[in-house]
């Protein structure tokens, strides 16, 4: 079993849309990272969660850590953002990726 | 200018090659990393330093070397270049006290050995 598994591996939406991405994991950690992957390759840390919820602009990260779940909410979603949207776990000295979730918003 | 400055942004060259991929940084954070990632799979740690006396092997370091010259300047090189070191490179930093973001990443090499 994977230590960190996301959900949908891919989405695809039509703009407006409320986009949500959840992440699971199994192990403890320090902290748990969102980060977008843009289709040239470029990678943007969103959040860096070790309890509750944050918030930049349309975007909402929240973590349960009894449960071991996080989510990313994207709200009135915008084809812009398509991209591929990782969760990661953070420990002392490296990150531990999910598999990613391609999400793609139609105009 | 970047935060996190990656030099060259693109490069072929062939194998058994010696090849350096420079990183240099302007956000003040002591940790620096090296990863790779392979198309359709998640980053992997070659190497990671605390601070430039404290440099670290990752999980696939074989083939690899690093130097910490400064703390802004974090370089990555490859002995003998092999094809299947073909892949796109990220250099990225981090604050040891956090920050909302946590990482942040260079704009990331892509490597190709012929």
């Amino acid at each position: 079993k994977n230590e960190v598994e996301q959900s949908p591996q891919n989405l695809t939406a039509q703009e407006g849309e409320f986009i949500t991405i959840n992440c699971s994991y199994s192990v403890g950690i320090s902290a748990l990272h969102w980060l977008q992957q843009h289709p040239g390759g470029g990678i943007v840390s969103l959040f860096m969660l070790s309890s509750g919820k944050k918030k930049h602009g349309r975007l909402i990260a929240t973590i349960n850590i009894q449960e071991k779940h996080s989510s990313l909410h994207i709200t009135a979603s915008h084809p812009r953002d398509s991209a591929v949207y990782i969760c990661a776990l953070g420990s002392n000295y490296q990150l531990i990726w999910g598999a990613g979730t391609k999400l793609i918003i139609k105009p | 200018d970047a935060d996190v400055t990656q030099t060259p942004r693109n490069r072929i060259t062939k194998t058994g090659k010696r090849i350096m991929l420079e990183c240099s940084q302007t956000k003040g954070h002591d940790r620096m990393y090296w990863y790779r990632q392979d198309p359709g799979l998640g980053l992997r740690l070659i190497y990671y330093s605390f601070d430039v006396k404290d440099i670290n092997k990752g999980e696939i370091s074989d083939g690899y070397s690093v130097s910490r010259q400064a703390q802004a300047k974090f370089s990555l090189s490859l002995e003998s270049a092999i094809p299947n070191q073909t892949a796109l490179y990220f250099c990225a930093t981090s604050d040891e006290s956090g920050t909302d973001y946590g990482y942040t990443f260079g704009s990331g090499t892509r490597l190709t050995v012929v």
